[in-house]
């Protein structure tokens, strides 16, 4: 059974600096990811999903997480914060070894961008 | 195109209370799903509707019924709210059958049971 983690409930960065949320996943086999994104007061949309296409997936604002399978990590990351991207950030992965079987979220990384 | 809607937006209830949380989409997708979400712990899925007519139960389905009245709407019901209910409650939709599809949530419903 799939599991994830998220190192950091809470993360602070300075605009114009790198972000890097981290996720790891517990698995035996290839996993689906997810990176979702929650604004304040808003539903969640997605930022980017890997599907074992390519390792390095890149999502929407700025955003690419890469797929380690070595390490168990899918961790996300931007080059520059923007005041915009501060949200919630949840990590989340398929349960399961089938598509079929149910997505699990992780417990989400809170983002705060420091002017 | 409004996506996903829910409603209410904010809900108080007693305990004992029963309520329906409504929710629609306006993308034509197949599949509809209703999440909670409590601090520290991610969104947990309740049931999931793969179909017209078909529903399934979630991670944490006790207490709570669904509804798939058609392609389009996906109600959760609460029969007697309980103070562990107190929780922002997601709805969401995707166009397959499969939870690899990217998945459109609502803006959320916050429940608040006394």
């Amino acid at each position: 059974a799939q599991s994830v983690t998220q190192l950091g409930s809470h993360v602070s960065v300075s605009e114009g600096a790198l972000v890097l949320l981290r996720c790891n996943y517990s698995s035996s086999v290839p996993p689906y990811l997810f990176w979702y994104v929650q604004y304040p007061n808003q539903g969640l949309q997605l930022l980017l999903k890997y599907t074992s296409a390519a390792t390095l997936v890149k999502g929407i604002n700025g955003f690419e997480a890469e797929f380690k399978k070595s390490e168990t990590s899918f961790h996300l990351t931007k080059p520059s914060a923007h005041m915009s991207d501060a949200a919630e950030y949840f990590c989340a992965v398929i349960k399961g070894e089938t598509s079929y079987d149910k997505v699990i979220f992780g417990p989400g990384t809170s983002l705060s961008v420091i002017p | 195109n409004a996506g996903v809607t829910q409603t209410p937006k904010f809900q108080v209830l007693k305990t004992g209370q029963s309520m329906t949380l409504q929710c629609a989409q306006d993308m034509n997708h197949n599949s509809m799903y209703w999440y909670r979400q409590d601090p520290g712990m991610g969104l947990r899925l309740i049931y999931y509707s793969a179909s017209e007519g078909t529903t399934d139960k979630g991670e944490v389905p006790n207490g709570y019924n669904v509804s798939r009245l058609n392609k389009r709407e996906f109600s959760l019901r609460l029969e007697s709210a309980a103070p562990s209910q107190t929780s922002v409650y997601f709805c969401a939709s995707s166009r397959g059958d499969s939870f690899t599809d990217t998945q459109y949530f609502g803006p959320g419903t916050r429940l608040t049971v006394l």
